[in-house]
């Protein structure tokens, strides 16, 4: 079956620790995204990456870090610099910028 | 500014009413246009989506939207509601030049009543 898999669905982390979310993807999606979503506020994004080996900052990027080395995989390090890193975190692909985004089950950071 | 509102946070209808979930945005051209709807916890799956053409859109789950563009709006609707479709419903758009950035509306959260 083709789809998005993040992992892990729960996490939990003591203050000032870095952390790293999965995502995958075995669509053969060119782009790829990662979104924060906090109760009432809908989805912020974070990163996007058009290809790989390419990526850019979101609206909420501060605190946050990426990499795209291969196609299929797109891993969101949530910092000790992000100031309120619980939340629920979404990623996903599409075919290219624009299209229909397919989104992941999502990873529940919790910051203790 | 480029903008999604959902007016209506929270919505609640009985079983077997028919529903109507407003989406307006601001933008000077045509979008492309989509409504997702979200399981307490879950991923976002995509209901249906406009791009051009026919301004009424069939999407899945027996939900329908129609894009005007006189009003910029895309409201969702679906003539009978199951107690199944209680979920989060987001309206999203991108808007073209630059990469096409999806924004997503705060979301309407539905609640059905037996």
């Amino acid at each position: 079956d083709g789809g998005i898999t993040q992992s892990p669905k729960y996490l939990f982390r003591k203050e000032g620790q870095n952390v790293t979310l999965s995502c995958e993807q075995n669509l053969n999606h060119d782009a790829m995204y990662w979104y924060r979503q906090d109760p009432g506020q809908g989805l912020r994004l974070i990163y996007y990456s058009q290809i790989v080996n390419d990526f850019q900052k979101g609206d909420i990027a501060e605190g946050y870090s990426v990499s795209r080395e291969k196609k299929e995989s797109f891993p969101l390090t949530v910092t000790s610099a992000q100031k309120n890193p619980t939340a629920f975190y979404l990623c996903a692909s599409s075919i290219k910028q624009g299209d229909e985004q397919f989104f992941g089950p999502g990873t529940r950071l919790t910051v203790l | 500014a480029q903008s999604v509102t959902q007016p209506d946070i929270h919505i609640t209808v009985s079983e077997g009413a028919s529903l109507e979930l407003r989406c307006n945005y601001s933008y000077g051209a045509t979008p492309y246009l989509f409504w997702y709807v979200q399981s307490p916890g879950q991923g976002l799956q995509l209901l249906l989506k406009y791009f051009s053409g026919d301004t009424l859109v069939q999407g899945i789950k027996g939900f329908e939207a129609e894009f005007k563009r006189s009003q910029s709006s895309f409201n969702l609707r679906k003539p009978s509601v199951h107690w199944s479709d209680a979920a989060e419903y987001f309206c999203a758009v991108a808007f073209s030049g630059g990469y096409n950035k999806l924004i997503f509306g705060a979301g309407t959260r539905l609640a059905v009543h037996p």
